[in-house]
């Protein structure tokens, strides 16, 4: 089955600085790429997904770039906002069915 | 909308006691997913169902049973409760089974075996 790895599991920023967290998958089937946010004690909500078709998509403040040859993805979010703190998820599977997760990265915004 | 509701928000069990975690969706989703979440090891699937009447296993489906009679309920069956099943217990559920829709998370279940 699809493996998922992320690193770094944990990572600290100046407020206003950019966050880079990076993730690679095993299974080159995997065509799906979402990335999820999870406050404490709260529900994982997604934040942002790319599909296999895409090489990067950005949102406001958050983008995704993939590279399908060397299976990792990575989110890199601009302009750090305190409220940006919490641990950040990959995801890899292919549509949604059967999706496998990275072990979680905290983030921490230091204002 | 509800969205997805889960129930119960925390319980205790002794080792080798049987429940079931329940689920339920208002939102008409095909897909629904059961993960379990531990300390460092992010969300890994349990089961997974494609539609009513249709389930599949995950990564760790060791010791857990579900069953999908409706498209709005996906419950999970703790068969013989053991420590190692100490964790937060998510249920999820996304529009159209084979897509790249969005997953939404139940609230979670806190379970504590003792």
């Amino acid at each position: 089955g699809e493996n998922v790895e992320q690193h770094p599991s944990t990572l600290s920023v100046q407020e206003g600085d950019s966050a880079v967290i990076k993730c690679t998958y095993s299974d080159s089937a995997s065509n799906y790429f979402p990335w999820y946010k999870q406050e404490l004690g709260k529900r994982p909500q997604l934040i942002i997904d790319i599909r296999s078709n895409v090489g990067e998509k950005k949102d406001q403040r958050i983008a995704v770039t993939l590279n399908k040859t060397a299976k990792h993805f990575s989110l890199h979010i601009t302009e750090t906002q305190p409220e940006d703190s919490a641990v950040y998820f990959c995801a890899a599977s292919i549509i949604n069915n059967d999706m496998r997760f990275g072990a979680g990265t905290r983030l921490t915004v230091k204002p | 909308n509800a969205g997805v509701t889960q129930t119960p928000k925390f319980q205790v069990l002794k080792t080798g006691q049987s429940m079931t975690l329940q689920c339920a969706q208002d939102m008409n989703h095909e897909y629904m997913s059961w993960y379990r979440q531990d300390p460092g090891m992010g969300l890994r699937l349990i089961h997974y169902s494609v539609g009513a009447g249709i389930t599949d296993q995950g990564e760790v489906p060791n010791g857990y049973n579900v069953s999908r009679s409706t498209t709005e309920d996906f419950p999970l069956r703790l068969l013989s409760a053991a420590p190692s099943q100490t964790s937060v217990y998510f249920c999820a559920s996304s529009y159209g089974a084979g897509s790249y829709n969005e997953q939404f998370f139940g609230p979670g279940t806190r379970l504590t075996v003792l």
